[in-house]
């Protein structure tokens, strides 16, 4: 068991590019779950996937956000077209129940 | 919607001093994670609690269902307890809801 793992660990971007973030959860694990978390708040949820489903998404998920976890291993979130307001902390958490949530150490997204 | 309030925003306290973090939110939940976050943004799951009372080392978290309120106890604190603890509510969904947190400083 190696832990969720999240890349990069960070990320600086211009304005108006696209990002894209990976995270690998713990192998058995089929609930992935990507929270955003921006300085002195706690995470908010964006999206959640049960093995490649993608069955509930934030409306904070904008149309310039998109998730996948094809194969229902991996997972990826891409930003198109980034905003300043972008710019936090982007953690993923794997689970095999709810009552057993693990997460990354996160991914610190700058948008310049 | 679920609303999650924590208290104290911040908290400093010695070495070996008594702790507690409050957690309250507005509506009916299946359960309550307490999590903690270090500087970094790592975040470590120390208690999930849908009633009663658990205990992990010097930790314990309490709920009260009636009365929409949880708490997080430290005993004997220490100075590598110093870290954001993160209140989460879960209702219906698999969503999770977060407190905006307690930054706890113990000072040696």
């Amino acid at each position: 068991d190696t832990g969720v793992s999240q890349n990069p660990r960070h990320k600086i971007t211009k304005r108006g590019q696209n990002v894209t973030f990976r995270c690998d959860p713990i192998s058995e694990h089929n609930r992935l779950y990507w929270y955003r978390q921006t300085l002195g708040q706690g995470p908010e949820f964006l999206t959640y996937f049960q093995n490649e489903a993608q069955l509930e998404k934030s409306r904070l998920l904008s149309d310039r956000f998109s998730a996948e976890r094809p194969k229902g291993s991996f997972s990826t979130l891409e930003i198109q077209r980034t905003e300043q307001g972008d710019s936090a902390m982007y953690l993923c958490a794997s689970s095999s129940t709810v009552r057993s949530l693990h997460f990354g150490n996160g991914t610190r997204l700058t948008v310049t | 919607k679920n609303e999650v309030e924590q208290s104290p925003q911040n908290l400093t306290a010695q070495e070996g001093e008594f702790i507690t973090i409050n957690c309250s939110y507005s509506v009916g939940i299946s359960a309550l994670h307490w999590l903690q976050q270090h500087p970094g943004g790592g975040i470590v799951s120390l208690f999930m609690l849908s009633s009663g009372k658990k205990k992990h080392g010097r930790l314990i978290a309490t709920i009260n269902i009636q009365e929409k309120h949880s708490s997080l106890h430290i005993t004997a604190s220490h100075p590598r307890d110093s870290a954001v603890y993160i209140c989460a509510v879960q209702g219906g969904s698999e969503k999770l809801v977060f407190g905006k947190g307690t930054k706890l400083t113990v000072n040696p």
